[in-house]
């Protein structure tokens, strides 16, 4: 049962423009979301998180919006960097416990 | 401020041994939640450590156990190792408010690739 899901394996965008990566979930207990971000050979880093009370969350070029009826989130990178090439995983948590990822999305960003 | 460390980096351990991978978690973080990352996968969760009590447990069997020191640092065992523990695993910390109570943002350490042959 894959309670996360990123049903694109891969994106590919030109520099400058923006990335919409997806995420789709089933848990209707997840209280909160995240994005994390991941090179090659080092461990996830953290990009956004939203709860589930709120819509939108922005920080900087990344916002994170949140469709609670459609059990779906997206993350938008605005402007695309050649540096923002990476696995991009969405994950679902309940109070802060364990989290429950997707399978990720290959982004990359074409200069 | 030190982030998430891990040791080793890599290993390479034969079927039916036992392993011991270690975490060292970010200062000011009492909890610490391991995953196991198959290649092409997201990580999974196996467990989570919360004041040196385990505080939740993905699925995984009894094989796999873990410990966590007062210094909030963890260690996770794997016993008679299979083929498929092979991956990445990963550590990751955080800061939780009491018991069953809510936490912060999980950080992540660079993992520890564990090959079994």
């Amino acid at each position: 049962d894959q309670q996360v899901k990123q049903n694109s394996p891969s994106l590919s965008v030109q520099e400058g423009r923006i990335s919409i990566l997806n995420c789709d979930y089933t848990n209707s207990m997840f209280d909160y979301f995240l994005w994390y971000k991941k090179y090659p050979a080092e461990g996830p880093t953290f990009l956004i998180s939203i709860s589930s009370i709120k819509d939108k969350n922005e920080d900087g070029r990344f916002t994170v919006f949140l469709n609670k009826s459609a059990k779906h989130l997206s993350l938008h990178i605005v402007p695309s960097q050649p540096g923002d090439s990476a696995v991009y995983f969405c994950a679902g948590g309940v109070s802060y416990g364990k989290l429950t990822f997707g399978q990720g999305t290959i982004l990359t960003v074409h200069p | 401020e030190t982030g998430v460390t891990q040791s080793p980096t890599h290993l390479i351990k034969t079927r039916g041994q036992q392993v011991t991978l270690r975490c060292s978690s970010q200062s000011g973080h009492n909890t610490v939640s391991w995953y196991q990352q198959a290649l092409g996968q997201g990580p999974q969760f196996i467990f989570q450590y919360y004041r040196e009590e385990e505080n939740g447990r993905g699925n995984f069997p009894p094989r796999f156990s873990g410990l966590q020191f007062p210094n909030y640092s963890s260690e996770l065992n794997v016993n008679a190792l299979e083929l498929d523990d092979s991956a990445l695993y990963l550590c990751a910390s955080s800061h939780q408010r009491g018991s069953g109570g809510a936490g912060e943002t999980q950080y992540f350490g660079p993992g520890t690739r564990l090959l079994v042959l």
